[in-house]
Order: structure tokens, then sequence, then C-alpha cells
């Protein structure tokens, strides 16, 4: 399966943990991004790397919240001090600008529950 | 700044019939993506069809085509042939290839397909 992946698929943590999720895109993309989703709603921007460069991060994501991609790979999203309010599914998606063919492909997403 | 908004938040259809769900966007970009996407109730997101802006020409994947109108801004997409398995959340989504560091989601059009 070469599609992307995220680990873990569910996430049930207590208010003040911190937690961290993976995502593995697609191999030849070059373009990550983080996006959160609540349930009805669309997905939301979070932060955007090109290879190992984050180069755009959205006003929602505070201060607690820090994403990584050392070497251009794999990517976390780290959540310092959860607190109810970032229960939502937090999808990975990537994607690669070649020769004009845009496509942005999906992980299956990590639920996060914060009690 | 982009927008999308869908203005249908619920529709049905019967089963074998045609639907057409609607999104219109905003944006001073002349050069962009656009994209539907389906999120049936696994919530994996999957691309359903793209459209480039600098193309005339609808595009089409088997029963899914798309009704783009640049100077309107609209971008429509129709499923003929409606089956069970067409019922999820569909969302629109845009990128602009000049600023394009994000993909902008509407808020989606749950659709049911009834049997």
């Amino acid at each position: 399966d070469t599609g992307v992946s995220q680990n873990p698929r569910h996430k049930i943590t207590k208010r003040g943990q911190n937690v961290t999720f993976r995502c593995d895109p697609i191999s030849e993309h070059n373009r990550l991004y983080w996006y959160r989703q609540t349930l009805g709603q669309g997905p939301e921007f979070l932060t955007y790397f090109q290879n190992e460069a984050q180069l755009e991060k959205s006003r929602l994501l505070s201060d607690r919240f820090s994403a990584e991609r050392p070497k251009g790979s794999f990517s976390t999203l780290e959540i310092q001090r959860t607190e109810q309010g970032d229960s939502a599914m937090y999808l990975c998606a990537s994607s690669s600008r070649d020769r004009g063919r845009e496509k942005l492909f999906f992980g299956s997403g990590t639920q996060l529950s914060v009690l | 700044a982009q927008t999308v908004t869908q203005s249908q938040p619920e529709m049905s259809v019967q089963e074998a019939e045609t639907v057409t769900l609607s999104c219109t966007y905003d944006t001073s970009e002349s050069n962009y993506y656009l994209f539907w996407y389906k999120q049936p109730p696994s919530r994996q997101m999957i691309l359903v069809i793209r459209q480039e802006a600098y193309k005339q020409q609808n595009a089409t994947e088997n029963r899914f085509s798309v009704n783009f109108q640049k100077a309107a801004k609209s971008f429509s997409l129709k499923i003929s042939d409606s089956q069970l398995g067409d019922t999820a959340m569909y969302f629109c989504a845009f990128i602009g290839l000049l600023t394009g560091n994000q993909f902008y989601f509407g808020t989606g059009t749950s659709l049911t397909v009834i049997p």
C-alpha cells in the first residue's frame, strides 16, 4: 500500500496530557499538510510542509501544537496539555505539484478524544 | 482570501437518479485547481474529480462530472445513476497555484442515496 498512513487511528487521552501523531506521506510527495476536522465540518488547515520546511501555519495552531517533518519524510504533530476542545479528527495529506498534476491524498486520520 | 461555499448542507436522491451538488468559491487568482472529495462514514477522504481552471472543458470521471463556470466562480458536481455507495459527505476544495500553500474546503454536503 503506497497511500498516506497515519498512526494511531484512535487516541483517547485525559485533559492535560501530551499526544503525538505520526503521518507517513506518499513517498514521492514533497508537500505535506495537517488538517483538523470536527464532526459535520470541512477540514480546517493547520500547517503545511514543503520537504522539511514548515512554510505555513494556521492561526488555529496554538503554542500547544507543534509539527515537524525531519528529513522531509514522515511528519509528527504533537499537542501539549490537551484540552477538551482539541477533540477532533486530525487528517494528514500529501501532494506533489508535478507537471501541473496537483492532487491531495489523505490518510485515514487520527481520531482524538480528550476526556 | 480564498473561500469555498457549499450552500446545501443535506441532499437526498433516489437510487439510479441524478443529483447535482453546488459549490461556489471566491479568489483573485486566475490559475487554480478545484476538487470534489467524498468522505463516507469511514471518514476516509477520497478524491472524486479535479478541474484545472485554465481548461474550459468540464472534467468527467465515469458517473461524476462537473459544471465549471469560471466567470461565475461556480463548480457543481453531477452524479449520474446514483448508487447506494455514493452516500457520503461531499466537500468542494480549492487551491491557488500562485499562493497555494493550503487547500480550502467548503463545509460539505451530506448526500443520502435512497434505495
